[in-house]
């Protein structure tokens, strides 16, 4: 079964440094997301990604964030300059095309970064 | 403001059925879903609902009420694996796929 994979499953940065969090969303799908999940919380949307453009982001996606779609398969999320509070479980994930309404998400089995 | 509420936590024994109830209050609703998640693992996709009423898949089913604001995700005949939370999420029309989710309910079945 198709499935969202991500890269790495763990990482652990120093504060200030830039992290890049990779994911290959499934194929044929073209709505691409990424959410995180602070330890003991909910999970939070982040952003949503279509057509090569940023389609919505939260409160939470500052000019700290990124994303980019660098080739055919790949969508990355990065983080400029982390602080300890980005530490937390990053989940990828992705959807169907304009039909899928809503929009059935499929998530990745997610990064956890610690920041320290 | 975007609000959606679950228990907690629930406990319930292999075999039998439980229900776990979600409530929300959002503007735009577009659908709910319902994901599993094992602890350290990603969400799993499980139903979802657009229109009131019931929707079977398996052991699973899952209801809403959108006049209400309610749905419930009913797990039939417990296996000790269905241990995990569950998670109740919205999706909001016209805000690019995004949903909404609930804190969870984390379900343990006893033997």
């Amino acid at each position: 079964e198709p499935e969202v994979t991500q890269t790495p499953s763990h990482q652990v940065t120093q504060m200030g440094q830039e992290v890049i969090l990779r994911c290959v969303p499934i194929s044929n799908h073209l709505y691409f997301y990424w959410y995180r999940q602070i330890l003991g919380q909910k999970v939070e949307f982040l952003v949503s990604f279509y057509n090569n453009e940023i389609s919505e982001k939260s409160e939470i996606f500052d000019d700290q964030f990124s994303v980019e779609r660098p080739d055919g398969s790949n969508f990355t999320l990065k983080i400029r300059s982390t602080k300890l509070e980005d530490s937390a479980m990053y989940f990828c994930a992705s959807s169907e095309g304009p039909t899928d309404i809503p929009r059935k998400a499929f998530f990745g089995q997610g990064t956890r970064l610690t920041v320290v | 403001g975007q609000n959606i509420d679950q228990p907690t936590e629930m406990t319930a024994t292999e075999g039998a059925i439980v229900q776990i109830n979600c409530t929300y209050q959002t503007s735009g609703f577009n659908g709910l879903f319902w994901y599993q998640q094992h602890a350290g693992e990603a969400p799993t996709f499980l139903s979802y609902n657009v229109l009131d009423g019931l929707e079977e898949k398996g052991r699973f089913s899952s209801f809403l009420s959108r006049s209400k604001g309610y749905s419930y995700l009913l797990l039939k005949e417990l296996q000790m694996k269905d241990s995990a939370s569950y998670l109740c999420a919205v999706s909001i029309y016209n805000q690019g796929g995004k949903l909404i989710f609930g804190q969870g309910t984390e379900l343990s079945v006893k033997p």
